[in-house]
């Protein structure tokens, strides 16, 4: 299975920070790779899809860039919404998998 | 507007079975493949299984292969995950999720709240 190893692990910011997070790939997945934001309790709500793409109704303060093995989200200016944790995912092939998680908290 | 509403969740002793569903509602159903991901409590998300929109052909986890089985009926759309021989490493919030194909993938763009599991004794 493909493993997907995101860092950092968790990080503290203050509103107005520019966030980066980044996703690494075992092997080359092209861009088939997803993030999420997830906030306690809730379910996982789709980001950016396609590395690059912004879903509908998405802040355009999220973006996503990559291909291949190595990929990031970027948050231009956080906001008090945005702390949550973050997932990326893979869709290459099956079995699909997730990174382990990155948890965004007030600094 | 997609509404994904998961059931069949609770508390079931190891070595039992459960059966979870989740009601669709708001596309076209028989058009998207469904899946199935799972959380246990304080962990990350974990993928679980897979069935494309006709049902024909379904995708498992190593961690649930020859014990869940994933499966949908189209004329109620519905989604089912039957499990089997569970353990407490199965105990997790079940997520379904609708799978929408993009430009060079498949993504998942509509999730439910989820149904609780917890294997225990």
């Amino acid at each position: 299975a493909i493993q997907l190893t995101q860092s950092p692990s968790s990080l503290s910011a203050s509103e107005g920070d520019r966030v980066t997070i980044t996703c690494r790939a075992s092997q080359g997945i092209s861009s088939a790779l997803a993030w999420y934001q997830q906030k306690p309790g809730k379910a996982p709500k789709l980001l950016i899809f396609d590395a690059s793409s912004l879903q509908s109704g998405v802040p355009s303060r999220f973006s996503g860039s990559g291909s291949g093995t190595d990929f990031t989200l970027t948050i231009s200016s956080l906001q008090p919404e945005d702390f949550a944790t973050y997932y990326c995912q893979q869709a290459k092939t099956f079995p699909w998998t997730f990174g382990q998680g990155t948890k965004v908290e007030i600094k | 507007q997609v509404q994904l509403v998961e059931s069949g969740g609770g508390v079931v002793q190891p070595g039992r079975s459960l059966r979870l569903s989740c009601a669709a509602s708001g596309f076209t159903f028989t058009s998207y493949g469904m899946q199935w991901v799972r959380q246990a409590p304080g962990k990350g998300l974990e993928w679980v299984a897979v069935i494309s929109h006709d049902g024909r052909v379904q995708y498992y986890a190593d961690s649930v292969k020859g014990r869940f089985t994933i499966s949908r009926d189209n004329s109620k759309n519905t989604l089912n995950l039957q499990m089997n021989s569970l353990s407490a490493e199965d105990t997790a919030v079940y997520f379904c999720a609708k799978e929408a194909v993009v430009r060079v993938s498949t993504t998942l763009d509509y999730w439910g709240r989820g149904s609780l599991v917890t294997v225990s004794s």
